[in-house]
């Protein structure tokens, strides 16, 4: 059974700096792994999709990596500002249609 | 954003009561989740659909059906409420499972009392 874990599960950061988010997987046959954003009361939203045969994609000040041999993956955040303040899940495929195993989320807060 | 709606946005029952969450979209995707969300134990999947009248289960079905007649609908039905689920419910929509990100609505509050 696939099983996705997000260290750390809140860190705040001043504003500006690089950050990176965890993201672990335990079974390496995924289809592609989603990084996703939630702010309070709302749904998510999509940030980035690695699809399995990729590497890393890149989104503005957003990179995610993906390393399926060691079931990893990474959200880099460049320049961090008060609006990426945000939960920030990742998710992979669990299984053939397409639904989503998602980690419990990084609590991101950076301050002014 | 991607065209989905749900309803209601906010709903309070009482245990043992039928309740009906509904689903729209606008995007004409083939697959349609639904999701819950709670404290400590993130987001799981209650059923998903990958076609009109083609459903399946997911990890915590169990007290839920769901149909999809039309592309556009899925509906959430819980047969019997009961207070453990309280929660925030949402539903989601993609193209295709390769390359496709998955799309959410905003949610439903859901209150059992």
């Amino acid at each position: 059974k696939q099983e996705v874990t997000q260290i750390p599960a809140a860190l705040s950061v001043p504003e500006g700096e690089n950050l990176v988010l965890n993201c672990s997987f335990t079974d390496s046959a995924i289809y592609n792994l989603q990084w996703f954003r939630q702010d309070p009361g709302k749904g998510l939203t999509s940030l980035l999709l690695i699809q399995s045969s990729q590497r890393e994609q890149t989104s503005g000040r957003l990179n995610a990596s993906l390393d399926k041999s060691s079931g990893r993956s990474t959200l880099y955040i460049a320049a961090s500002q008060p609006g990426d303040s945000a939960t920030y899940l990742c998710a992979v495929d669990g299984g053939s249609q397409g639904n989503l195993i998602f980690g419990k989320g990084t609590k991101l807060s950076v301050k002014p | 954003d991607a065209g989905i709606t749900q309803s209601p946005r906010h709903k309070v029952t009482e245990t043992g009561t039928p309740v009906t969450l509904r689903c729209h979209q606008t995007e004409n995707h083939r697959y349609m989740y639904w999701y819950r969300q709670d404290p400590g134990h993130g987001l799981r999947l209650i059923h998903y659909s990958y076609g009109v009248k083609d459903t399946d289960k997911g990890e915590v079905s169990d007290g839920y059906s769901v149909s999809r007649s039309k592309t556009e609908d899925f509906l959430l039905t819980l047969e019997s409420a009961t207070s453990s689920q309280t929660s925030v419910y949402f539903c989601a929509i993609s193209s295709n499972i390769l390359d496709s990100p998955l799309h959410f609505g905003n949610g439903t509050r859901l209150t059992v009392t």
